[in-house]
């Protein structure tokens, strides 16, 4: 099984600042490694598809990149509506996998 | 347009039996890939498992075989999560997920099932 590790788990930050989380895979994954925000008691959203491909939708703040084993999520000048926790999650291998996910908050 | 509409929540004694259901519209239902995630109270996401409806090909992840049967209905659009047994333990939000691709990302989430499993 492909473990996904997230770093950092917490972060409290200011608006307009960027923010960067890490996901680590225990085997390469490609570039199958996609990136979901989920906000209290809402489902899980797709952010970012295949590590660094944009959604439509998604606001152009958000960015991926990586491949193989080590991936980054990047939220350009945070807004106060980003406040969600956010997950990686890998559908290279069976059974697919999610990171631990990071809860990101406003201060 | 898409939507995965799942039923209510579900409150359920241990040893108790349950199905819960995730009915599919504005696709073609039998093309595509359903998943289930589980997420405990205040915990992260859990891949289940997932069936491709067209011939009910299922992959369940290990932790999860033998606990769950995923099953789907093709003349009704829908995918269904069952207990046979429940346990305290199976409390949780209960989402399914519309895959792109067996081997892709998830595109759409039902909006979750509450089951909360107290004697």
């Amino acid at each position: 099984e492909i473990v996904l590790t997230q770093s950092p788990d917490f972060l409290s930050v200011t608006p307009k600042e960027k923010v960067t989380i890490t996901c680590r895979a225990s085997q390469s994954t490609g570039s199958s490694l996609h990136w979901y925000q989920q906000k209290p008691d809402q489902s899980p959203k797709l952010l970012i598809k295949y590590a660094s491909q944009s959604i439509p939708g998604v606001p152009s703040r958000f960015s991926g990149s990586g491949s193989g084993t080590d991936f980054t999520l990047t939220i350009n000048s945070l807004e106060a509506e980003d406040a969600a926790t956010y997950y990686c999650h890998q559908s290279s291998d069976l059974p697919f996998t999610f990171g631990p996910g990071t809860k990101v908050d406003i201060k | 347009e898409v939507q995965l509409v799942q039923s209510g929540a579900e409150l359920k004694k241990p040893g108790e039996s349950l199905k819960i259901s995730c009915k599919a519209s504005g696709y073609i239902f039998t093309s595509y890939w359903i998943g289930w995630v589980r997420q405990m109270p205040g915990k992260g996401l859990e891949w289940m498992g997932l069936i491709y409806p067209d011939d009910s090909d299922t992959k369940y992840s290990p932790s999860f075989q033998g606990q769950v049967t995923i099953s789907v209905d093709k003349s009704i659009n829908t995918a269904y999560l069952q207990w046979n047994s429940l346990k305290a333990s199976d409390t949780a939000m209960y989402y399914c997920a519309k895959k792109i691709s067996g081997y892709g990302y998830v595109d759409f989430w039902g909006q979750g099932t509450l089951v909360t499993v107290s004697s």
